[in-house]
């Protein structure tokens, strides 16, 4: 199948505490999973993207962890900032790896 | 380089009229998809363009439809419109595919009337 499940579909959070948006994926050959923010009235824009043979990224107060035999893969925000507050989709490549198919989408609010 | 060029960015159309929506891609990318962005159902995908054939498709009636020209700019059309066409489309340039990431161009806004 070709879904894609994302929670919580809002999170808030107070400024300065982690928050942590899950998704899973149905397709066995997905092999790349980016994470995009979009801010209100904005493009979708890609933040992080973890592939398939990797089991952890990092990128300064953002990372993304994948479980590939569970399916699923998170993204983790520390010390969030007001900032931060936007919409974030999850993705996972299908197939052949040419489509992506997204998650609902998060709407994260951090509370100053 | 510059980014991927959208237009028109706001649209208003009466059902049953058709209408057309471009994208420009990133300078040397080939591939193009678009995606409907409405408030209950997330991104959507409608179809994918590399090198001016339709590589994928997603599950969307016969009425949206879309082209790839030889500089890869694209469109996509849509036939006998109806009130929930109303969405955001947005447009999705990459290298490759999906797969080597995408960059979005800030969408055309349909409202059907």
């Amino acid at each position: 199948g070709e879904n894609v499940e994302q929670h919580p579909s809002t999170l808030s959070v107070q400024e300065g505490d982690s928050a942590v948006i899950k998704c899973t994926y149905s397709d066995s050959a997905s092999n790349y999973f980016p994470w995009y923010k979009q801010e209100l009235g904005k493009r979708p824009q890609l933040i992080i993207d973890i592939r398939s043979n990797v089991g952890e990224k990092k990128d300064q107060r953002i990372a993304v962890t994948l479980n590939k035999t569970a399916k699923h893969f998170s993204l983790h925000i520390t010390e969030t900032q007001p900032e931060d507050s936007a919409v974030y989709f999850c993705a996972a490549s299908i197939g052949n790896g040419n489509k992506l198919v997204f998650g609902a989408g998060t709407i994260l609010r951090v509370k100053s | 380089k510059a980014g991927v060029t959208q237009t028109p960015r706001y649209l208003i159309k009466t059902r049953g009229q058709q209408v057309t929506l471009s994208c420009s891609p990133i300078s040397g990318h080939r591939s193009v998809s678009w995606y409907q962005q409405t408030p209950g159902q997330g991104l959507q995908f409608l179809f994918e363009y590399f090198s001016e054939t339709q590589r994928n498709k997603g599950n969307f009636p016969g009425r949206f439809s879309g082209r790839q020209f030889s500089n890869s700019r694209s469109e996509m059309n849509v036939s006998t419109l109806e009130l929930g066409d109303s969405a955001l489309y947005l447009c999705a340039s990459s290298d490759q595919g999906g797969y080597y990431g995408y960059t979005f161009g800030s969408g055309t806004r349909l409202t059907v009337v």
